[in-house]
């Protein structure tokens, strides 16, 4: 899988948005972004994924940058049931669905 | 009812036992997974099953075994736990053909295993 970096940490307040950014330099063409998270003694739920354009879903908005090598996650606005762990994802190759979680972004929603 | 359903939830034991944790699903997928997770690492996988007659190794597949009994069960086995096998297992899904396309995993709730 291609590599991802991610800040270790991010605050925010609530009811502000969030940006959490990912860079993967050495995405491949066909690498999908996925991001997950994982909320307190809760396993990883799926998030949001995309390829090339911007997406969005119930639960955020995906931002792709057209060179493809960074992305980023936005809450519009962020609760305290946001506060989890964030992962961004580029599973790629053959073996689709083999996922490999790095150490994500944790985030914290203050009141 | 969970879709990804994990027993034990908790689970003490001591070193040198074998431990089983099982894993059920009602999604109806072809593709199940175990990952470990401990403090500081995030999630790492054990083993994952494409079908019922399917079974690799992951990233850390040492002092581990599995079992894909049917497609809607995948169990994990510690045939001699040892206290670094202390850790949060988690038991994956995720859809095949064009499902597989989403990269999508629903996840159980987790095992808290506990070697002493």
């Amino acid at each position: 899988d291609a590599k991802t970096t991610q800040p270790n940490s991010m605050e925010s307040n609530e009811e502000e948005p969030v940006h959490l950014p990912c860079n993967h330099s050495t995405i491949s063409g066909t690498d999908y972004i996925h991001w997950y998270r994982q909320l307190p003694s809760q396993g990883p739920e799926y998030v949001i994924h995309g390829l090339t354009s911007n997406v969005n879903n119930r639960m955020a908005s995906l931002a792709i940058a057209e060179d493809r090598k960074s992305s980023t996650l936005i809450l519009h606005r962020a609760t305290l049931r946001d506060a989890a762990v964030y992962y961004c994802i580029l599973p790629g190759g053959t073996s689709y669905g083999k996922l490999t979680f790095g150490q994500g972004t944790i985030l914290t929603v203050h009141p | 009812d969970a879709d990804v359903t994990q027993t034990p939830r908790n689970r003490i034991t001591k070193t040198g036992k074998r431990i089983m944790l099982e894993c059920s699903q009602t999604k109806g997928h072809d593709r199940m997974y175990w990952y470990r997770q401990d403090p500081g690492l995030g999630l790492r996988l054990i083993y994952y099953s494409f079908d019922v007659k399917d079974i690799n190794k992951g990233e850390i597949s040492d002092g581990y075994s599995v079992s894909r009994q049917a497609q809607a069960k995948f169990s994990l086995s510690l045939e001699s736990a040892i206290p670094n096998q202390t850790a949060l297992y988690f038991c994956a899904t995720s859809g095949s053909g064009a499902l597989a396309n989403t990269g999508e995993l629903f996840f159980g709730e987790g095992s808290r295993l506990t070697v002493l």
